[in-house]
């Protein structure tokens, strides 16, 4: 199973664009990259999931190098809201074993300042 | 559509005691899978089923153990609970068919206390 390396914490405005990186050094060919979100007291929520260059949705974009060695979760224009801990899964989503959903992890705790 | 459904929501018992929690994914998902989560070691895996064949397990002792039955319902159980066990149990289910996203949709947990 690919390994995944995101930071501990990071602190933003409100109103900015947040990156946050993943490291996955060892990504094998089958694996996707997912992102998943998590407030206290809750279950996480998937929030994106991509395979290479760039995805986007209504609420993030992931970009994902040709190496595929990390991937940036972008959040634009954050608000208080967005509080919470993100976590980067990386594994082979049609695996049987459903390989992908053992490395949540510690995730990276996303603190919005008014 | 309902959501995943995880019972009890909250939960006390001594050292010692077992436990049981019960989840109940979203209507049509055959994999359901199950997760521990505590502030010192963030959100582990316990094991996975899949249409009442367990095809995963993480890295607990054997006291943690689970089964799904066929309307994809699931169980957990906790034998002699130890104080280390007090965590928030969390139940994921998802289609996991080969042509999805293999998204996870997580219930809102079961909080347990080991005193």
């Amino acid at each position: 199973l690919a390994k995944t390396t995101q930071p501990i914490s990071m602190d933003s405005y409100e109103g900015q664009e947040v990156n946050i990186t993943c490291s996955h050094n060892n990504i094998a060919t089958n694996d996707y990259i997912t992102w998943y979100q998590q407030f206290p007291s809750q279950g996480p929520r998937f929030i994106i999931q991509g395979y290479k260059t760039k995805v986007t949705n209504e609420v993030a974009s992931l970009f994902i190098p040709a190496d595929r060695k990390s991937s940036t979760l972008s959040l634009p224009r954050v608000s208080l809201s967005d509080t919470a801990v993100y976590y980067c899964l990386v594994g082979d989503r049609y695996s049987g074993a459903g390989s992908y959903q053992l490395t949540f992890g510690k995730g990276t705790k996303l603190s919005v300042i008014p | 559509k309902a959501g995943v459904t995880q019972t009890p929501r909250y939960l006390i018992k001594t050292r010692g005691q077992q436990v049981t929690l019960s989840c109940s994914p979203i209507s049509g998902h055959r994999s359901v899978s199950w997760y521990q989560q505590t502030p010192g070691q963030g959100l582990q895996f316990l094991f996975e089923y899949f249409s009442e064949t367990q095809r995963n397990k993480g890295n607990f002792p054997g006291r943690f153990s689970g089964r799904q039955f066929s309307n994809s319902r699931s169980e957990m159980n906790v034998s002699t609970l130890e104080l280390g066990d007090s965590a928030l149990y969390l139940c994921a289910s998802s289609w996991n068919t080969g042509n999805d996203t293999g998204e996870l949709f997580f219930g809102e947990g079961s909080r347990l206390t080991v005193l």
